[in-house]
């Protein structure tokens, strides 16, 4: 399975500032995406990274806010825009090989706000 | 700390009994299923699969388990270890979906030594 190695693994951050996570995978894959994990809580799916456009984000989640690049097969960052104690959370990328649908996930970043 | 896990339901064990884990899924349509362990401080990790054409799959001490007239899935976990310690989490693909996962609110697995 791909090796999917993401930064940081946690940070603490102040009310308003923003904060961009960085997925990075050891092969080419075809989908990436971002999660959300609140505490206590299941994941739910902020965005498909797409490779050269726009993301495509889920209800509740927009671009303004989490804005995604992903410029090759194997790197995606997801940035935390304006942050506020909501957002926070642990985000995970996850990717897909090979559209077999089995997605793996990355450690994920656990973020707080204050 | 880690935050995962607080406040979801909690399965308590002894070690080297089975464990069974379950999860009701929304979709009727859902054509594939996973489940996922999550350790603390990790990302969810791959365990079984199975589609919907199946109604049971086997794994090294891990079977899943899917009653689709019920909309329910299983995880059984045969003679449980310490290390099986962790969050379960059920996921879905729905039929018309397929690259987006569903997760369920998971399961936090004890295990008593």
């Amino acid at each position: 399975s791909a090796v999917i190695s993401q930064k940081p693994s946690r940070d603490i951050c102040q009310r308003g500032t923003s904060l961009t996570i960085q997925c990075q995978v050891d092969s080419q894959v075809t989908m990436m995406f971002w999660y959300r994990q609140q505490p206590g809580q299941s994941l739910t799916l902020i965005a498909t990274a797409n490779q050269g456009s726009e993301a495509t984000y889920e209800s509740g989640f927009v671009i303004d806010k989490f804005p995604i690049s992903r410029p090759n097969l194997t790197f995606s960052t997801l940035t935390v825009s304006n942050m506020s104690p909501e957002d926070s959370s642990i985000y995970l990328c996850s990717v897909e090989e090979q559209r077999n649908e089995k997605l793996f996930f990355g450690s994920g970043t656990q973020l707080s706000v204050l | 700390g880690e935050s995962v896990g607080l406040h979801l339901p909690t399965l308590s064990v002894q070690e080297g009994d089975n464990s069974i884990i379950n999860c009701a899924y929304s979709n009727s349509a859902s054509d594939y299923f996973i489940w996922y362990k999550q350790e603390s401080g990790k990302g969810p990790q791959f365990i079984i699969d199975i589609r919907s054409n199946m109604d049971k799959r086997q794994g090294q001490r891990v079977t899943v388990l899917l009653n689709k007239t019920v909309k329910h899935l299983s995880l059984q976990i045969a003679a449980t270890q310490p290390g099986d310690s962790a969050v379960y989490f059920c996921a879905e693909t729905p039929m018309d979906s397929s690259y987006k996962l569903i997760f369920g609110s998971g399961t936090r697995l004890l295990v008593r030594p």
